[in-house]
C-alpha cells in the first residue's frame, strides 16, 4: 500500500517568501502525483497534476516535481501572498489516491 | 478544471435517522467515483470506490451496510448513511475522474453532524 507522508505539517512565511513543501512516498511505482490545496472546511482544490511520465508540472506561481527514484514530490509555491493560506495535500497512485495528512501553510501580511 | 458538485454541504440529523449526500460531475462523465471521511486536523480516509452501474468496492473497516454508495449514471453518485450515529458525524468528501490518468476532482465537501 502507499504511504504518503509529508513534511512540515505546518509553515509559516512572511509575504514575498518562496514556499517549499515537501511530500515522500514508499512505492515507487506511484502512477500519478497530485498536490492539492484545502480551505477551513472546504473541499479539495486540484493545484497540479504530474502524470506516471512526467517529472515536473508548472502552472502560474506554482511549480511541482517529481522523482519517483527518491520518491519525493516536491511543491514550489513563489512569491507567497496571504491568499496563498491553505492546508496542501498531495496524494499519489494509480486509481486510488493516497493522501499525506497536508501542509498547514500560513502566509503573514 | 472540470467542476464536482456536491450537496448538501452541511446537514445535522438525529440519531438512528439515515442522510443522503449527492455527489455530481457537472462537466464530464465520471467513469469512477470515490467517496472519503476526514477527521479534524487529519487526512483524507478513502472509504468506498464506484464504477456506474456496479456495486461499490469498501474499503477494510468500512460497513457497506451502513455506508450505501449508488452510482447509477456516469454523472451522479450517491453516499447514503445509515442509522445515523454520534461517531458518524465527520466530514465526507466525493472525488471523481474519467480515465485511470487523469486528474481527480473533488467536491466541497459534506459536514455531517448527527445530534
Amino acid at each position: 500500500k502507499q504511504e504518503v507522508t509529508q513534511i512540515p505539517a505546518a509553515l509559516s512565511v512572511p509575504e514575498g517568501e518562496n514556499l517549499v513543501l515537501n511530500c515522500s512516498f514508499t512505492d515507487s511505482a506511484i502512477y500519478n502525483l497530485q498536490w492539492f490545496r484545502q480551505d477551513p472546511g472546504k473541499g479539495l482544490t486540484s493545484l497540479l497534476l504530474i502524470q506516471s511520465s512526467q517529472r515536473e508540472q508548472t502552472s502560474g506561481r506554482l511549480n511541482a516535481s517529481l522523482d519517483k527514484s527518491s520518491g519525493r514530490s516536491t511543491l514550489y509555491i513563489a512569491a507567497s501572498q496571504p491568499g496563498d493560506s491553505a492546508t496542501y495535500l498531495c496524494a499519489g497512485g494509480d486509481y486510488k489516491l493516497s493522501f499525506g495528512a497536508g501542509t498547514t501553510v500560513t502566509v503573514r501580511a | 478544471g472540470a467542476v464536482v458538485s456536491q450537496h448538501p454541504s452541511r446537514v445535522i440529523c438525529k440519531s438512528g435517522t439515515s442522510v443522503k449526500i449527492e455527489c455530481r460531475s457537472l462537466d464530464f462523465q465520471a467513469t469512477t467515483m470515490f467517496w472519503y471521511r476526514q477527521f479534524p486536523k487529519q487526512s483524507l480516509m478513502l472509504m468506498a470506490t464506484s464504477n456506474e452501474g456496479s456495486k461499490a468496492t469498501y474499503e477494510q473497516g468500512v460497513e457497506k451496510d451502513k455506508f450505501l454508495i449508488n452510482h447509477a449514471s456516469l454523472t451522479l453518485s450517491t453516499l447514503t448513511v445509515t442509522s445515523a450515529h454520534p461517531e458518524d458525524s465527520s466530514f465526507y468528501i466525493c472525488s471523481a475522474r474519467g480515465a485511470m490518468n487523469t486528474e481527480a476532482f473533488f467536491g466541497q465537501g459534506t459536514r455531517l453532524t448527527v445530534v
